[in-house]
C-alpha cells in the first residue's frame, strides 16, 4: 500500500516550453501533496504544499507563476513548469500525506521523481 | 527559520561494522522522520519518532529521539551492502513544514 506515482519519469524539453508533471496516490487518498526539488547529491527542497480544492502554499523564493500547481482531487496533483529554462533542470519529487496512516500523522510517501532536462 | 543539520555528510563503512548518523534541529520538534534514498531512487519513509527520548528499532536500525526533541540519531549495526544510500532526517516543528536535513551518504566497503 501507500504507492505514489509520477508521470513522466523523465522529460527533455526545449527552452521556453512548458512541462506538466503528474503526481498520483494510487491506493490512498491524500489530504495534502508536496512538491520538492532535488539537485544532484543535495537534499530535498520543499517548493510548495498543495491541499485538494485550495490554492497551493509556496515556499519563499519559489515563483508561483513559474511553477503552477493544481490539486484537482484527493489522488492527483500536477506541477507545471512554465516557460522552462536550463536552470529549471532538476529532479522534481512529489509526496503525498494520507488521510489515514499507521506510520504517524505526518507520514509522507514519495513518488519516484521526474527528471527534467531543459535544453 | 528552522534548520536541520545532519552529520556526517559522508560515511564510508566497512561491511559488518556499525555506524551512527546524527540529526540536529535549531528548534524543538513535534516529530522527526527518517528516510532512505537509494542511488537513483526516491526517498522511502523509514520511521517517525514523536515522544521525547523515544527509541525504535527496525531490524539492524535503531532510531532515537533526543530528550529535548531537538536531535535524533540513526544507528546501523553490522552494515551490509544493501544499506548503501542517503539517509535523510526530516523534522517538523509545530505548525511548520517538514524540513529535511542535508543527508548522510553511506558507502559500504565490501
Amino acid at each position: 500500500g501507500a504507492v505514489v506515482s509520477q508521470h513522466p519519469s523523465r522529460v527533455i524539453c526545449k527552452s521556453g516550453t512548458s512541462v506538466k508533471i503528474e503526481c498520483r496516490s494510487l491506493d490512498f487518498q491524500a489530504t495534502t501533496m508536496f512538491w520538492y526539488r532535488q539537485f544532484p547529491k543535495q537534499s530535498l527542497m520543499l517548493m510548495a504544499t498543495s491541499n485538494e480544492g485550495s490554492k497551493a502554499t509556496y515556499e519563499q523564493g519559489v515563483e508561483k507563476d513559474k511553477f503552477l500547481i493544481n490539486h484537482a482531487s484527493l489522488t492527483l496533483s500536477t506541477l507545471t513548469v512554465t516557460s522552462a529554462h536550463p536552470e529549471d533542470s532538476s529532479f522534481y519529487i512529489c509526496s503525498a500525506r494520507p488521510l489515514r496512516t499507521s506510520g504517524g500523522a505526518d507520514t509522507q510517501y514519495f513518488g519516484p521523481g521526474t527528471r527534467l532536462t531543459v535544453l | 527559520g528552522q534548520q536541520v543539520m545532519q552529520i556526517p555528510q559522508y560515511q564510508h563503512v566497512q561491511e559488518g561494522e556499525d555506524f551512527t548518523t546524527y540529526c540536529n534541529s535549531s528548534t524543538t520538534l513535534s516529530n522527526i522522520q527518517w528516510y532512505k534514498q537509494r542511488p537513483g531512487g526516491h526517498p522511502v519513509f523509514l520511521i517517525q519518532l514523536v515522544k521525547s527520548g523515544e527509541v525504535k528499532k527496525q531490524k539492524r536500525l535503531t532510531f532515537q529521539f533526543g530528550e529535548a526533541k531537538k536531535n535524533s540519531s540513526l544507528h546501523i549495526t553490522a552494515t551490509q551492502t544493501t544499506d548503501v544510500g542517503t539517509y535523510f532526517c526530516a523534522g517538523k516543528a509545530a505548525g511548520n513544514k517538514l524540513t529535511f536535513g542535508g543527508g548522510t551518504r553511506v558507502l559500504v566497503k565490501p
